[in-house]
């Protein structure tokens, strides 16, 4: 079962900032947060990862609290592209691991 | 540099057939999983091939195998197809003990009538 706890859906004004929240409350001390999102009929494709400290990349900013126990991932100008399906998950940062899908947040970016 | 392809990227088949998938991982990875994602749901952990061997495995019944070639491509095979084996079918390859992430495949739509 997935370690995290999403929100169903969530809508975006083009534009503005999108935050998705994740609660991950059991997280260990070796794991990672991940984010990955799966536009309509393709893949996952990775975001960003991190483990406690706060960290931002082309794509996003991941904002993690202090015990660990929530993050938000932020898409800083959303567009419409960004529309899809997001996913928190918790692992080892270290390839040797499956990872655990819940079913996401859809964020859908209006016009 | 191609990433990770699937093939076919449709199928249909008729219940209690078999069905072979295949899945060539991105240039350099040498770690295969596979994943079955319900119309709906998120991705859920089939397997994972590593030297040619399945190094885990998720809660599958056995009619789901795999295999994992010298050149580190992969196939799955379901057997005995099921009305619910209808699913997208995910390939994410990644290279075993690193810190990089791991890349998706286009995935397989599988139907089964």
């Amino acid at each position: 079962d997935a370690k995290t706890t999403q929100p169903t859906s969530m809508d975006c004004a083009e534009g503005r900032a999108a935050n998705l929240p994740c609660n991950h409350s059991t997280i260990s001390g070796n794991e990672y947060v991940y984010w990955y999102r799966q536009i309509h009929s393709q893949g996952p494709q990775y975001i960003i990862h991190g483990l406690k400290n706060n960290e931002t990349n082309e794509m996003a900013s991941l904002i993690i609290t202090e015990d660990r126990k929530s993050s938000t991932l932020i898409l800083p100008h959303a567009t419409l592209r960004d529309t899809a399906v997001y996913y928190c998950i918790v692992r080892p940062e270290i390839n040797n691991n499956d990872m655990r899908f819940g079913a996401g947040t859809r964020l859908t970016v209006k016009p | 540099d191609a990433g990770v392809t699937q093939s076919p990227t449709h199928l249909i088949k008729t219940r209690g057939q078999q069905v072979t998938l295949r899945c060539s991982p991105k240039s350099g990875h040498d770690t295969v999983s596979w994943y079955q994602q319900a119309l709906g749901q998120g991705p859920q952990f089939i397997f994972q091939y590593y030297e040619e061997e399945e190094r885990q495995r998720g809660n599958f019944p056995d009619r789901f195998s795999g295999h994992q070639f010298p050149n580190y491509s992969s196939e799955l095979n379901v057997n005995a197809l099921l009305l619910g084996d209808s699913a997208l079918y995910l390939c994410a390859s990644s290279l075993l003990d690193s810190y990089t992430e791991a890349f998706f495949g286009q995935g397989t739509r599988l139907t089964v009538v």
